[in-house]
């Protein structure tokens, strides 16, 4: 299976500031790369798709870049309502796997 | 609006059997590829299963080693519901099952999630 490892694990930050989680693969998986963000007892929400394409409806806020092995997710001006856990997911190849998670706390 | 409803989680004892639901509303099951993802109590997302849409060859199963061999995934297209089988259950099964539609590719992105439904395995 592709290993996917990000980084941090938890971040704490203040409203307003701009944010980077890091996501690398274990191997090249071009750009089958997406972003959930999920919150406290609910369902994960995708954010980015194929790298950098935004999901209908999120803000412009997050943005993703990256490619082969390497990918970021970046946040900026960082909102109350975007205080959560961020999952990095490869859909390269079966068996999908996703990161560990990052917190995003306030600090 | 896609709308994705789990059912079917319980406790049951290791070596038991549930079988999860979720039938699907605004879009048809069998055109895209649809999964079963799992998340471990404070733990990370984990896939389980996906099987492919429906094709004239037919439709494919995809299984984790982890459950390869006691999960199977189907589709009752009529009902437009996805199940997922889960026979010879163990404690690490014990999770929050997620059923999620997948965006068209095949491993597809996650782009429709339901509310999940927690299934623990205990004694």
């Amino acid at each position: 299976d592709i290993q996917m490892t990000q980084s941090p694990s938890t971040l704490s930050a203040s409203v307003g500031d701009r944010i980077t989680i890091t996501c690398r693969a274990s191997r090249d998986i071009s750009d089958w790369l997406a972003w959930y963000q999920q919150k406290p007892g609910k369902a994960p929400k995708v954010l980015i798709h194929k790298v950098s394409r935004l999901q209908s409806g999120v803000s412009s806020r997050f943005s993703g870049s990256g490619s082969g092995t390497e990918f970021t997710l970046t946040i900026t001006s960082l909102q109350p309502d975007d205080f959560a856990t961020y999952y990095c997911h490869q859909y390269n190849i079966y068996s999908p796997t996703f990161g560990q998670g990052t917190k995003v706390e306030i600090k | 609006d896609v709308h994705l409803v789990e059912s079917g989680g319980d406790l049951v004892q290791p070596g038991g059997s549930l079988r999860l639901s979720c039938p699907a509303s605004g879009f048809t099951l069998s055109s895209c590829t649809m999964s079963w993802v799992r998340q471990a109590p404070g733990r990370g997302l984990e896939w389980v299963s996906s099987i492919s849409a429906a094709s004239s060859a037919g439709s494919t199963t995809y299984y984790a080693e982890s459950v390869k061999g006691r999960f199977t995934i189907s589709r009752d297209n009529s009902k437009n519901t996805l199940y997922l089988q889960m026979d010879s259950l163990r404690a690490d099964d014990t999770a929050v099952y997620y059923c999620a539609k997948g965006d068209g590719y095949n491993p597809p992105c996650f782009d429709s999630w339901g509310q999940g439904t927690l299934v623990t395995v205990s004694s």
